[in-house]
């Protein structure tokens, strides 16, 4: 079975860093091209960023680009997204999941917020 | 920015067919996705490449896909699918990937 873990999110003032990880199991992982992918509080799905399965390309929202960054390590089956900068548009649920694939994490909770 | 323009809302009776439809103009060469989101749930994949159907996906979800314009088919639609319902696909480089902006299914 496909299991997605996210962690990491919390709260954190405008301005600071966050680092979001995916915890991957039942699948092999470094076949899979992954995303992030975020939804705001009462909003549709937004794509944040891609990254294939051996670690390039990368591609990201316009949103984020220069303020996120996509990492995977391949032997951990972990997927990872450093978060800086962030600005209270930031906030939403951010789930990990496997490109135009089955298979979504619960999401993790971050709140941008003074 | 590439855009997918979905309707924000459709609604039918139970037993009856839904369509929600999703444009775009790199759909006549790229994949359309559809993904069904329950209330305070994990998006789940219905349809994979414009019109398969993922394991466990009940057989009255369909999709196809026709120039601009890719469609999610509900037939028979049933209470338990009210949901949010999200296309996704990338632009013409396939690098930007995209969701449309979701409708809301309402089956009542």
């Amino acid at each position: 079975e496909v299991q997605l873990v996210e962690s990491g999110g919390g709260l954190v003032q405008p301005g600071g860093s966050l680092r979001l990880s995916c915890a991957a199991s039942g699948f092999t992982f470094s076949s899979y091209e992954m995303n992030w992918v975020r939804q705001a509080p009462g909003k549709g799905l937004e794509w944040v960023s891609y990254i294939s399965s051996s670690g390039s390309p990368i591609y990201y929202a316009d949103s984020v680009k220069g303020r996120f960054t996509i990492s995977r390590d391949n032997a951990k089956n972990s997927l990872y997204l450093q978060m800086n900068s962030l600005r209270a548009e930031d906030t939403g649920v951010y789930y990990c999941a496997r490109d135009g694939s089955v298979g979504w994490g619960q999401g993790a909770l971050v709140t941008v917020s003074s | 920015s590439y855009e997918l323009t979905q309707p924000p809302s459709v609604s039918v009776s139970p037993g009856q067919t839904a369509r929600i439809t999703c444009s775009g103009d790199a759909l006549p060469k790229k994949y359309a996705y559809w993904y069904q989101q329950k209330s305070g749930q994990a998006p789940v994949l219905v349809i994979y490449e414009d019109s398969k159907r993922p394991s466990g996906i009940p057989a009255r979800f369909s999709g196809s896909s026709s120039g601009t314009m890719a469609t999610l088919t509900i037939s028979g639609a049933q209470v338990e699918d009210e949901a949010d319902y999200y296309c996704y696909s990338t632009d013409s480089s396939g690098n930007q990937r995209v969701f449309g902006g979701g409708t809301k299914l309402t089956v009542l």
